[in-house]
């Protein structure tokens, strides 16, 4: 069936950067877009962005378009984001969540991977 | 961009009806018939249950429904059970092409 797994927990200092993966299973990956989304611990759910599918195109959250990227590799269906210049106020679990393209909603999630930033 | 509004809290008793609501503005909710829900166990990842405002995911009960008046949109459950016991979190599409999560609602079954 299909799923997307992520990546392990990451432990990164103040000021690193760190690079969470998203592989899907069980569809035809280059057909969704995948959405990335984030939750500092008891807090709400978090935009932070989009790859669209064939990954051309990217549309990142205001509040990180300097600090994140999102790429994708066809030949491994792995979606990667990267968050650079962490603070503790990164601390959160991020995931990824899958799109039909124009559908506007997120049909699959990952399992989410916790990353934690502490000196 | 900030978060749409949801109450902290909603609950009720086994068999009742609760609605949680979701207020945005003219630049998210009230421009698109695109919200969406997804409930949350602790610890696990979202689920999807409502998209476009008032249609079903597949496999979610009927006992969930969605439905909008400008900006502000909500979601119904009803015949409360014990497993529905969750946060809630509504989403919508924005003008900017990005998207906005609610501040969740943790529902409670007495």
């Amino acid at each position: 069936q299909a799923q997307v797994v992520q990546s392990g927990a990451e432990v990164k200092k103040p000021g690193a950067s760190v690079k969470v993966s998203c592989t899907a299973s069980g569809y035809t990956f280059n057909r969704y877009h995948m959405h990335w989304v984030r939750q500092a611990p008891g807090q709400r759910l978090e935009w932070m962005g989009i790859i669209k599918a064939g990954g051309g195109i990217r549309i990142y959250a205001q509040n990180l378009q300097d600090r994140v990227t999102m790429t994708m590799d066809m030949s491994t269906s792995t979606v990667y984001m990267e968050l650079s210049s962490l603070t503790a106020d990164d601390t959160a679990v991020y995931y990824c969540a899958r799109e039909l393209p124009d559908t506007y909603q997120f049909d699959l999630w990952g399992q989410g991977t916790l990353v934690t930033v502490s000196s | 961009q900030s978060a749409l509004t949801q109450p902290v809290s909603v609950s009720g008793s086994p068999g009742q009806s609760i609605t949680i609501s979701c207020t945005g503005s003219s630049s998210d909710v009230g421009s698109y018939n695109l919200v969406s829900w997804y409930q949350q166990q602790p610890g696990k990842a979202p689920i999807l249950m409502i998209y476009d405002v008032n249609k079903r995911a597949s496999g979610v009960s009927n006992r969930f429904s969605g439905s909008k008046s400008g900006s502000t949109a909500s979601l119904t459950i009803s015949g409360l059970q014990a497993e529905d016991e969750a946060d809630y979190y509504c989403c919508s599409f924005t003008k900017t092409l990005t998207y906005v999560f609610g501040t969740g609602t943790k529902v409670t079954v007495l």
